[in-house]
């Protein structure tokens, strides 16, 4: 069974342009989450999606978009960087929408982005 | 409570000391509470999902127990070992669709 898989592993920008950060779900997972974890904060929530289709967001603001592709990969663009954007990027998959929070997620390693 | 509290921030004992950390949560609205441990560089793993009021779940040297009415949840490992140093991360699910909201986390240093 693979496990939860992201790239890149680190990324550095500069403010203004634009990143693409992918996630290969764990095998049989159709749910895919995003966390942002700034410096010192506990992972927050960004959106997820389940069989393509965005399945709720977080507050963040529309510059924050994802894809969910046929085998449940997934993608997390961020346009227009911030400063404030650097932060490590976490996607977890899990096996299906139960009801809230109720199943376990499985994490990847993160995406750390570094915006300049 | 509003957010997902976790305390300590930090702490560091020694190799065969028993700890335990504690994590406050909204008990309006409550769904489940996840705790991870999460080792530098490598991906946060999942120890337990609670739903109910009064659970409790070992796994090994490591058990939690879950309080809804109050709304806290205690993390124990007893015997700590040098491999159990790590940050211990508590999330309470809810709001629909698996969303977790997470406290910062307690990082947790065993020395031998």
């Amino acid at each position: 069974e693979t496990g939860v898989t992201q790239s890149p592993t680190h990324l550095i920008k500069t403010r203004g342009q634009q990143v693409t950060l992918r996630c290969s779900s764990q095998s049989g997972h159709n749910t895919v989450s995003w966390y942002q974890q700034a410096l010192g904060q506990g992972p927050q929530f960004i959106f997820q999606y389940y069989r393509e289709e965005e399945n709720g967001r977080g507050n963040f603001p529309p510059r924050f978009s994802g894809l969910q592709f046929p085998n449940y990969s997934s993608e997390l663009n961020v346009n227009a960087l911030e400063l404030d954007d650097s932060a490590l990027y976490l996607c977890a998959s899990s096996g299906a929408l139960g009801l809230a929070g109720l199943v376990e997620q499985f994490f990847g390693p993160g995406t750390r982005l570094t915006v300049l | 409570i509003l957010n997902v509290e976790q305390s300590p921030q930090s702490l560091h004992v020694q190799e065969g000391d028993s700890t335990n950390f504690t994590c406050s949560f909204p008990s309006s609205n409550f769904y489940a509470l996840h705790w991870y441990r999460w080792e530098t560089a490598k991906s946060p793993e999942a120890l337990f999902v609670m739903t109910l009021n009064g659970d409790e779940k070992k796994k090994g040297r490591i058990s939690a127990t879950l309080n809804t009415k109050e709304g806290y949840s205690y993390l124990y490992i007893k015997g700590s070992q040098p491999e159990d140093s790590a940050t211990y991360l508590c999330a309470s699910g809810g709001g629909g669709g698996n969303k977790l909201t997470f406290g910062t986390g307690t990082q947790l240093k065993v020395e031998l």
